[in-house]
């Protein structure tokens, strides 16, 4: 089974400035796969960032990246040039190759400071 | 950019009654989902549908909840007796298919907030 922690209920940051929400899993398995999804207030679900476990390299999208270190579960989430538009809940989730199922964390809400 | 869509957006029922969501998920995608979120709280797997049968289902999906794809097109949940437990916010999600294409993530609906009274 999976599990997925994430350490901080709550974030802000100020507008313009850099923002790192932490992710932590647990799996046995070799092969997963490792999201960041936000929630804004309309709590629809949108996809952020993916990132394969076979793949060495840290996913980028535009302001967002991952530090993902696999030894230690570790996927963290930096959002560079924070914007108004970026306050929301952030979960983090993982899934295992063949067994697709999405196991989330908790969530972090992020706010930011004009 | 296609999308994942469930109606109604918010539903109120009484205890006791059955509720039907729905979804229509993306016209090539293979597998369907439906998740849950209490509340305040993390969003949990309820079950996950493929090739017109249930392939995983978590302990939230008891007897009281079923799926069904009765057309091709639309994916529904359905729950026989609702409990005030119930209300939550009901995901529907599809995914085109295994392998690479795991990697581009589910698409999910807009959800339908569910209250029961």
């Amino acid at each position: 089974a999976q599990t997925v922690t994430q350490s901080q209920p709550e974030m802000s940051v100020q507008e313009a400035e850099t923002v790192t929400l932490s992710c932590t899993y647990d799996t046995s398995e070799s092969d997963y796969y490792l999201f960041w999804y936000k929630q804004p207030p309309s709590r629809q679900m949108i996809l952020v960032i993916r990132q394969e476990a076979y793949k060495q390299q840290n996913a980028t999208e535009n302001r967002f990246s991952v530090n993902f270190q696999k030894a230690a579960k570790s996927f963290s989430l930096k959002i560079s040039d924070s914007q108004l538009g970026d306050a929301a809940m952030y979960f983090c989730a993982a899934s295992n190759f063949g067994n697709e199922k999405l196991t989330f964390g908790t969530g972090t809400r992020l706010t930011i400071i004009p | 950019e296609p999308e994942v869509t469930q109606t109604p957006s918010h539903q109120v029922t009484q205890m006791g009654q059955e509720v039907i969501l729905r979804c229509v998920p993306i016209s090539n995608h293979l597998y369907f989902y439906w998740y849950r979120q209490i509340l305040g709280q993390k969003v949990e797997f309820l079950v996950s549908f493929y090739n017109n049968e249930i392939s995983e289902k978590s302990e939230i999906f008891d007897d009281q909840f079923s799926v069904e794809r009765p057309d091709g097109s639309n994916f529904t949940l359905k729950i026989r007796s609702t409990k005030l437990e119930d209300s939550a916010m009901y995901f529907c999600a599809s995914r085109l298919g295994t392998g690479g294409t795991l990697s581009s993530g589910y698409t999910f609906g807009s959800g339908t907030r569910l209250t029961v009274v």
